[in-house]
């Protein structure tokens, strides 16, 4: 069974400041996703990505995937306000097939304080 | 340009009762899925139908059944709901060949 973990669940930071949210899992993949949640609402893609060292960034987020070490990273970077909602790592369980079943983890909790 | 169209957005329903929450696409993606999301434990795979025709299970799929009524919809029914179906449902959709998922606004459900 596909085990995804997601550390920290909760994070409280402040406006400016860097953090990386880890995400770890047990089996081989080399398919990782990253979604943010807002409360209430559905989930918005932020970055696929689909091969050992690929690395991504959108604006203050920075994702990256270490297939060899199961582990993936979202790096925060001078965090604003703007960028508080749940955010959910999610692997591909097809083992390489096309059905692109997704396990999720559990989400982190971020708030950027003022 | 719609999306990922889920109904009902809200439904409360008596334990016992039979329901059925409706998803269509209209981005003529080939995949579907449907996946709970409870407090605390991220989404999880109820069913999902990988093209026209065809569903299979997922992680979680005691309770329900799905229907793929054609490319557009695929729908989720509970035949007897109980009170640990509660939860926020999601439908997805995904191109063929392409990896990313678009996700539904969700039906929250609760049986009381």
């Amino acid at each position: 069974e596909l085990k995804v973990e997601q550390n920290p669940l909760f994070l409280s930071m402040q406006e400016g400041k860097n953090y990386t949210i880890y995400c770890n899992y047990s089996t081989t993949s080399d398919r990782l996703y990253w979604y943010r949640q807002d409360p209430g609402k559905s989930l918005e893609s932020l970055f696929v990505l689909l091969s050992n060292g690929a690395v991504k960034q959108e604006g203050r987020l920075m994702a990256s995937l270490d297939t060899k070490a199961r582990l993936s990273t979202l790096h925060i970077t001078a965090a604003v306000h703007d960028l508080s909602a749940t955010y959910f790592c999610a692997v591909d369980m097809s083992s390489g097939g096309s059905n692109y079943k997704l396990t999720f983890g559990k989400g982190t909790l971020l708030t950027v304080n003022p | 340009n719609a999306g990922v169209t889920q109904t009902p957005k809200f439904q409360v329903l008596k334990t016992g009762q039979s329901m059925t929450l409706q998803c269509a696409q209209d981005m003529n993606h080939n995949s579907m899925y449907w996946y709970r999301q409870d407090p605390g434990m991220g989404l999880r795979l109820i069913y999902y139908s990988a093209s026209e025709g065809t569903t299979d299970k997922g992680e979680v799929p005691n309770g329900y059944n799905v229907s793929r009524l054609n490319k557009r919809e695929f729908s989720l029914r509970l035949e007897s709901a109980a009170p640990s179906q509660t939860s926020v449902y999601f439908c997805a959709s995904r191109p063929q060949n392409q990896a990313r998922q678009h996700f539904g606004d969700g039906t929250r459900l609760s049986i009381l």
